[in-house]
């Protein structure tokens, strides 16, 4: 079975800073693990994912996250966050064989100017 | 049209309505799926078809009944709903390959906003 733990229902960061959003994970197999991002009114947009490839994934609009097995972890940064991230972004993670993705709670992101 | 569409973007019913929530993906995929965004909870999966199969039925209450006539449509019926029914209804879709399912990025429609009065 897997689950999703994101740290941190909002977080808020001056615009210029570093972005960190925590998620943690627990799986019984190896996983695939994704960052998704919503906006106000829309869909969810995939950030990035990790499939067992390198364990540093860069994905779209500046974001990275890093696989870390030993701390079951797969945190989302950024260097300098931009007012147009502000955000919901959602951790998850699913299991090959299976079609059942499980999401975390979500960070809302505020952004100052 | 692109991606993933969703209509009605907005819906208000009655408990003893009966509606449906219409998605249609323009990516040529082969899997779809309903989630529930309710307020301060995680997304849910509610049902996953693939290759027009349901695959995935996530211990949903049977006043929700899905239907995947073909593999760009999906349909979701609504009857008899209750208030804490209330919420974002998303549709996803994807190309699954078999046994590689899980790994595959979905792609999301709108949403549907649901209101039960």
């Amino acid at each position: 079975a897997q689950s999703v733990t994101q740290l941190g229902s909002h977080v808020s960061v001056s615009e210029g800073a570093l972005v960190l959003l925590r998620c943690n994970y627990s799986s019984s197999v190896p996983p695939y693990l994704f960052w998704y991002v919503q906006y106000p009114n829309q869909g969810l947009q995939l950030l990035l994912k990790y499939t067992s490839a390198a364990t540093l994934v860069k994905g779209i609009n500046g974001f990275e996250a890093e696989f870390k097995k030993s701390e079951t972890s797969f945190h989302l940064t950024k260097p300098s966050a931009h007012m147009s991230d502000a955000a919901e972004y959602l951790c998850a993670v699913s299991a090959t064989g299976g079609f059942k993705t499980i999401f975390g709670a979500g960070t809302r992101l505020f952004v100052k100017a | 049209e692109t991606g993933v569409t969703q209509t009605p973007r907005h819906l208000v019913m009655g408990m003893t309505n009966k509606k449906s929530l219409k998605c249609e993906q323009h990516l040529g995929h082969n899997a779809m799926y309903w989630y529930k965004q309710s307020a301060k909870k995680p997304l849910e999966l509610m049902f996953v078809y693939s290759l027009e199969e349901r695959v995935e039925n996530n211990s949903v209450p049977s006043r929700f009944s899905p239907e995947c006539p073909n593999s760009s449509h999906l349909f979701l019926h609504l009857h008899t709903l209750q208030p804490e029914d209330s919420a974002l209804y998303l549709c996803a879709s994807s190309q699954a390959v078999r046994q590689r399912g899980a790994q595959e990025t979905q792609y999301f429609g709108p949403g549907t906003r649901l209101l039960v009065l």
